[in-house]
């Protein structure tokens, strides 16, 4: 699986869009780029995934570049409650092979401020 | 509607005693994977069910360790003569079908081995 890359840690004031950056330079063409998030002592959650096209949902908007080798994830008015550490992982999509393995980088620790 | 329940949330036991540890997938979700997040560490894949097929135990650390879903739902996850360095978050997840699909995570069991 394609690697990526996010800053450790950003900050962000409540109310404000938080966007938060992941390179996949290395993404092949039949991989899709998911973002999950895990606040404090809570297991993951899946927040939005995407292949080429822009993505949005009640939780953020996806914006892949159009040479796939970035993303941004975008929280349009942070609260406090999205203090979290967000990880974004490329996984091919169809069956076969072990790409059901989900695997999570250090990520990146938003942290918003009141 | 609801989503992966796990119990317990917590779980102290003394080193040699063993351990179940419980998971119920989304309703009409055929997968279910469970994983082992240690103080720190990434996320670690421990077994895999789909439907009917034989399950991927490739992940499980030692003999000790062992998984089942019964009637292709609940599944429990048994570790038995429990070491203090299996003291970690186990996260049970689970998805629609395919190998490909979003997998939504419950809150984790935090096991303590004394």
């Amino acid at each position: 699986d394609a690697k990526t890359t996010q800053p450790p840690s950003m900050d962000c004031a409540e109310g404000r869009a938080a966007n938060l950056p992941c390179n996949h330079s290395t993404i092949s063409g039949n991989e899709y780029v998911y973002w999950y998030r895990q606040i404090h002592s809570q297991g993951p959650q899946y927040i939005i995934h995407g292949l080429k096209n822009n993505e949005t949902n009640e939780m953020a908007s996806l914006i892949i570049t159009e040479d796939r080798k970035s993303s941004t994830l975008i929280l349009p008015h942070a609260t406090l409650r999205d203090t979290a550490v967000y990880y974004c992982i490329v996984r091919p999509g169809g069956s076969g092979g072990s790409n059901y393995k989900l695997t999570f980088g250090k990520g990146t620790l938003l942290t918003v401020n009141p | 509607g609801a989503g992966v329940s796990q119990s317990p949330s917590n779980k102290v036991t003394e080193k040699g005693k063993d351990v179940e540890l419980r998971c119920d997938p989304i309703s009409g979700h055929t997968a279910l994977y469970w994983y082992r997040q240690s103080l720190g560490q990434g996320l670690e894949f421990l077994i895999y069910f789909q439907g009917n097929s034989a399950p991927d135990k490739s992940g499980l650390p030692s003999d000790r360790f062992s998984a089942e879903r019964t009637g292709g739902s609940v599944s429990t996850l048994t570790i038995q003569r429990t070491q203090q360095e299996d003291s970690a978050v186990y996260l049970c997840a689970s998805s629609f079908a395919a190998q490909s699909e979003t997998q939504y995570f419950g809150p984790g069991t935090r096991l303590l081995v004394l």
